[in-house]
């Protein structure tokens, strides 16, 4: 199974920071990568797909980027809304893993 | 708008099955793939199983294979789980996602339905 490794587990910035998160892949997966986000007591948001694709209705403050192995997500000038957990997914193989998760908090 | 509602999570012994269900409305279920995600209470998410638009692509975790069916109705709008020979690590809250048309993603997700496995 593909393996997927994000970092760091935790992540504390305040508000009006950029942060970036990081998603790396035990094999080269091209651009199939998703990332969501999850609050507590919620289920998970669709963010980005194939790496870089914003989902509709997502503000453009998210972006992702890479491929292969390792990728992105970035939040640039981070929103009291933001503070929450995020995943990343691969979608490569037919059985998809997702990364442990980055918690992003204040 | 797009819903999925999850249904047939409780406490069951282990050892023991339950069917959970998902019910789709506002889009039409024959044209997407569809997947069980899982969480156990405080942890990560994992997937679980996914079923092609028409039922005959299936694929499974590892870590559930032999144990887990994953099924359709289009015709009901409806998905379903059987989790059978459960085990104390089968605990969690099992979410029922779609697919994006494109592939790859799970871009609508229910409120999911919470399986307690215990003695």
């Amino acid at each position: 199974d593909i393996q997927m490794t994000q970092s760091p587990s935790t992540l504390s910035a305040s508000v009006g920071d950029t942060v970036s998160l990081t998603c790396r892949a035990s094999q080269s997966i091209g651009n199939w990568l998703a990332w969501y986000q999850q609050k507590p007591g919620k289920a998970p948001k669709l963010l980005i797909f194939e790496a870089s694709t914003l989902q509709g209705r997502v503000p453009s403050r998210f972006s992702g980027s890479g491929s292969g192995t390792e990728f992105t997500l970035t939040i640039t000038s981070l929103q009291p809304d933001d503070f929450a957990i995020y995943y990343c997914q691969q979608c490569y193989s037919t059985k998809w893993t997702f990364g442990q998760g980055t918690k992003v908090e204040i | 708008e797009v819903q999925l509602v999850e249904s047939g999570g409780g406490l069951v012994q282990p050892g023991k099955s339950l069917r959970l269900s998902c019910v789709a409305s506002g889009f039409s279920l024959i044209s997407y793939r569809m997947n069980w995600v899982r969480q156990a209470p405080g942890k990560g998410l994992e997937w679980v199983a996914s079923i092609s638009d028409s039922g005959h692509t299936i694929y499974y975790a590892d870590s559930v294979e032999g144990r887990f069916t994953i099924s359709r109705d289009n015709a009901e709008s409806s998905v379903y789980l059987l989790v059978s020979s459960l085990r104390d690590d089968d605990t969690a809250l099992y979410y029922c996602a779609r697919d994006t048309l494109r592939g790859g993603a799970l871009d609508f997700w229910g409120q999911g339905t919470l399986v307690t496995v215990s003695s």
